[in-house]
């Protein structure tokens, strides 16, 4: 399954909101009604970490100001007010069947 | 306290072999899916492999063949033996915890810091 990110690299002006679109090759919805897509930060000299879970759920700790919505093949990672502390790299991951494939990363930059 | 820690990284010669470790404590990884991520100097995250409660395993089509993934119950550590190295190895490989079962889903909810491997003459 190929995943595509857009777009590569985003500036953004701080307390501006962001958003970040990932698209699979094929649907990620799995029979038990879930889909199988997930978000990753990867801030500086950071191992990467889990954001968002199965489309639309906040791993532990993630503030709400981070939001994934989409469904089948279209997936959205929002954030409605960026901060300073926000700068990463952003990656969508298919999980839905191996060999899982992440997209290309968005590079999140503060203008 | 969840913790992973990969060790055995270093610079290896094109066509060797290297065997990475990542020591876990805090759960069983015999009772887990784990796997290994990797990532390129200045690029993005590629899966690579992973084992299913230490018996069957999935590979990258960029590495099936050459490497192979397993687990020591008793030193409750994942492995990644890899073989017929390329210079297209070269990154740094990340030991990774799927959600443990019963919770749906395959997100990796724990990382390590992460072991460089260069491959280069």
């Amino acid at each position: 399954i190929v995943m595509t990110q857009s777009p590569l690299s985003l500036p953004v002006t701080p307390g501006e909101p962001a958003s970040i679109s990932c698209r699979s090759s094929q649907s990620l919805l799995n029979g038990n009604g879930y889909n199988y897509l997930d978000w990753y930060v990867q801030k500086p000299g950071q191992s990467p970490q889990l954001l968002i879970y199965l489309s639309s759920n906040r791993a532990s700790g993630v503030p709400d100001r981070f939001r994934g919505s989409g469904s089948g093949t279209d997936f959205t990672l929002e954030i409605s007010r960026v901060e300073a502390d926000d700068v990463a790299v952003y990656y969508c991951m298919q999980a839905l069947q191996t060999p899982y494939s992440f997209g290309q990363g968005t590079k999140l930059e503060i203008k | 306290e969840v913790q992973l820690v990969e060790a055995g990284g270093g610079l290896i010669q094109p066509g060797g072999s290297l065997r990475l470790s990542c020591a876990v404590s805090g759960f069983t990884v015999g009772s887990n899916y784990m796997a290994w991520v990797r990532q390129s100097p200045g690029k993005g995250l590629e899966w690579v492999s992973v084992i299913c409660n230490g018996e069957s395993a999935a590979y990258a089509d960029s590495v099936r063949g050459r490497f192979t993934i397993s687990t020591d119950d008793a030193k409750n550590t994942v492995f990644l033996q890899m073989d017929s190295l390329r210079a297209e190895d070269t990154a740094t490989y990340y030991c990774a915890r799927e959600v443990p079962p019963p919770l749906v889903g395959n997100h990796l909810v724990s990382w390590g810091q992460g072991t460089h491997v260069t491959v280069s003459s």
